[in-house]
């Protein structure tokens, strides 16, 4: 089964450019997560999709970051404009979630991003 | 809020010395308990998953196991391979509805020297 897909892999830019990330989650997987790890930290949750309704973006920073998943598959993450701290990994990952709970999440390689 | 704190920060090896990573927590209801592993330029990869205290669960050199306060991760005799940063994240029931969010801790990075 293919895992969940990120790109670009790398991506470096300059304070207040803007950039977006685009992820394909597994296939049949309803649940689409973006999470940020910055340097030596776990990842922390930015935004929850259940299909292409948003279940969670309290801490998204909504005056600079916006996400979509339109159709319910593909999401794409943006940051306009960017700032220093935003650099950070960026990870996507997917889930089941048939409503049991304790779904495991499967997450992407990442994107690494460097705001210069 | 849902708190997770791991200990130590970085633990360091020799080939076959066994030792335990610890992942304390505070949760309003745990749905789950989870153990990542995490190599340098890659995302999580998924080990574990423990729902109720007393529970265990094993894979190959790695033993989790869970209280209703903190889990514990036995590594047995690790090799080289091991070597990599150990996530906890807890799943919250008072998350709610289909609010299936994980909460990580910092991890711990693991070296093991051969």
């Amino acid at each position: 089964e293919a895992g969940v897909a990120q790109s670009p892999r790398y991506k470096i830019i300059e304070k207040r450019q803007s950039v977006a990330f685009w992820c394909n989650p597994i296939s049949g997987h309803a649940t689409l997560y973006w999470y940020q790890q910055i340097l030596g930290q776990g990842p922390k949750l930015l935004i929850q999709f259940q299909n292409n309704g948003v279940v969670d973006d309290s801490q998204l920073p909504k005056d600079r970051f916006s996400a979509e998943r339109l159709k319910g598959v593909d999401s794409t993450l943006k940051i306009q404009p960017a700032k220093l701290e935003d650099s950070a990994v960026y990870l996507c990952a997917s889930s089941s979630n048939r409503g049991r709970g304790g779904e495991k999440l499967f997450f992407g390689s990442g994107t690494q991003l460097s705001v210069l | 809020e849902d708190q997770v704190t791991q200990s130590p920060e970085a633990l360091r090896l020799q080939e076959g010395e066994s030792s335990s990573l610890n992942c304390s927590y505070t949760v309003s209801g745990l749905r789950g308990l989870f153990w990542y592993r995490q190599d340098p330029g890659k995302g999580p990869e998924f080990l574990f998953t423990l729902y109720s205290a007393g529970e265990e669960k094993e894979k190959e050199r790695l033993k989790a196991t869970l209280t209703k306060k903190e889990s514990f991760l036995h590594i047995t005799a690790p090799k080289p391979e091991d070597s990599a940063t150990y996530l906890c994240a807890v799943q919250a029931a008072s998350s709610g509805g289909s609010n299936y969010k994980l909460t990580f801790g910092k991890g711990t990075l693991l070296t093991v020297n051969p």
